[in-house]
Order: structure tokens, then sequence, then C-alpha cells
């Protein structure tokens, strides 16, 4: 039911751009991407989340194909601190659960 | 911070025996859905509940059980436990209007440990 696959790992040096991708081909038009991370077993914290347009927060920004089948979370200048466990999920707008897939382990490198 | 809290942090239990964890949703929130992650893996989801009525449940046994309170608190029991069900149990809540729900924040987790 993840209906979402992201490469399982993927490093990124300290102060360069972390570029996170997740296919999500069989997504539908009322259905929205979020992104969520967790950080060594803490409970997943919400970074971003859109439906067709791009989205920018002051934590990331989310860039969702034409097509809406892939989309792509960047965080700008990564630290230390964003080393943790991304997750990409599809929710229907009326939907009641998010079905989280094994994410993707970003591991900053100093 | 969320404003989701979760008690107790971490909890060991027996085989067999029962147990309870709570939640206590952010400000203004009045749904509460609880998930289950087991080592290695993402959460999964177990059941939702929207002013105190049970609102979508996930593929788990009816040993799984929950409540929410009028302040919309919550509780998840799980009976009969079994050593599988050892994990961290995450709640989190969101904001729902008519059939749209909002973001869903959570809380840091109760770490169950069965033996």
């Amino acid at each position: 039911d993840a209906k979402t696959t992201q490469p399982p790992s993927m490093d990124c040096a300290e102060g360069r751009a972390a570029n996170l991708p997740c296919n999500h081909s069989t997504i539908s038009g009322n259905e929205y991407v979020y992104w969520y991370r967790q950080i060594h077993s803490q409970g997943p914290q919400y970074i971003i989340h859109g439906l067709k347009n791009n989205e920018t927060n002051e934590m990331a920004s989310l860039i969702i194909t034409e097509d809406r089948k892939s989309s792509t979370l960047i965080l700008p200048h990564a630290t230390l601190r964003d080393t943790a466990v991304y997750y990409c999920i599809v929710r229907v707008v009326t939907g009641n659960q998010f079905y989280f897939g094994t994410g993707t382990s970003l591991t900053v490198i100093p | 911070e969320t404003g989701v809290t979760q008690s107790p942090t971490h909890l060991i239990k027996t085989r067999g025996q029962q147990v309870t964890l709570r939640c206590s949703s952010q400000s203004g929130h009045n749904t509460v859905s609880w998930y289950q992650q087991a080592l290695g893996q993402g959460p999964q989801f177990i059941f939702q509940y929207y002013r105190e009525e049970e609102n979508g449940r996930g593929n788990f046994p009816p040993r799984f059980s929950g409540l929410q309170f009028p302040n919309y608190s919550s509780e998840l029991n799980v009976n009969a436990l079994e050593l599988d069900d050892s994990a961290l149990y995450l709640c989190a809540s969101s904001l729902a209007l008519g059939q749209s729900t909002d973001t869903q924040y959570f809380g840091p987790g109760t770490r169950l440990t069965v033996l």
C-alpha cells in the first residue's frame, strides 16, 4: 500500500543541497505528496506537502513533476542534523491514514 | 516540538500481559492516529479516532483497541501481548474538517518491549 518508491540510502556533503527523489507513478489526481523525516527513533517530523505545484517552506522545497509521477525533496544547505530517514507518502485528500514505506536514509557527511 | 505527548516513554511487559499507552493531542486537534513501527521499518497505521469514534483501521487484530476522550486525548490498548508487538508506538494528531484531514503531527513515541 506504500505506493511510493525511494532509494534506500543517500549521502550528501555538509553545506551542499540534498536532493531526495521519490517515485509515485500510480498517484491519483486527488492525492497529496507528503514528506516526513525521522531522526533515530524519534517521532516522524513533518517537512512539507504538495498537490500539483512546487512548494517551499523554511525547511525544504518540494518539486513535483508535471505528470505528478515523481517528486524531489530539496534540502538547500544540508547540515549534520539533517541526517535522518526521509519518508515520501501519498495520501488521498479525504484519506485518514498515511502509508509509510521504508524511506531513504540520508547521511550528511562533514 | 509538536505539542503531542505520549506516555510512558518506555515500557517492558511479558508475553500475555495487557498494556495501555496514552497520547495527548496538539491543542485544537480533534483526530488521533496510532502507528506501530518495528525496528528498521516505516510506521504502520493501526487506527484513527475522530470525535471519539474509530475512523479507519489498518491490518491489525482486534486485540489492538483504542479510545478517544472528550478532550481528544487517546489510549491504545493491546491485549494478550506477543513478542512481535515489541515496537515503537507512535500517535499523531491532526485537525479534521468535514471529510478533509489536515497534516498529522507525531509524538515522540512509546518504546514497548515484550519479553
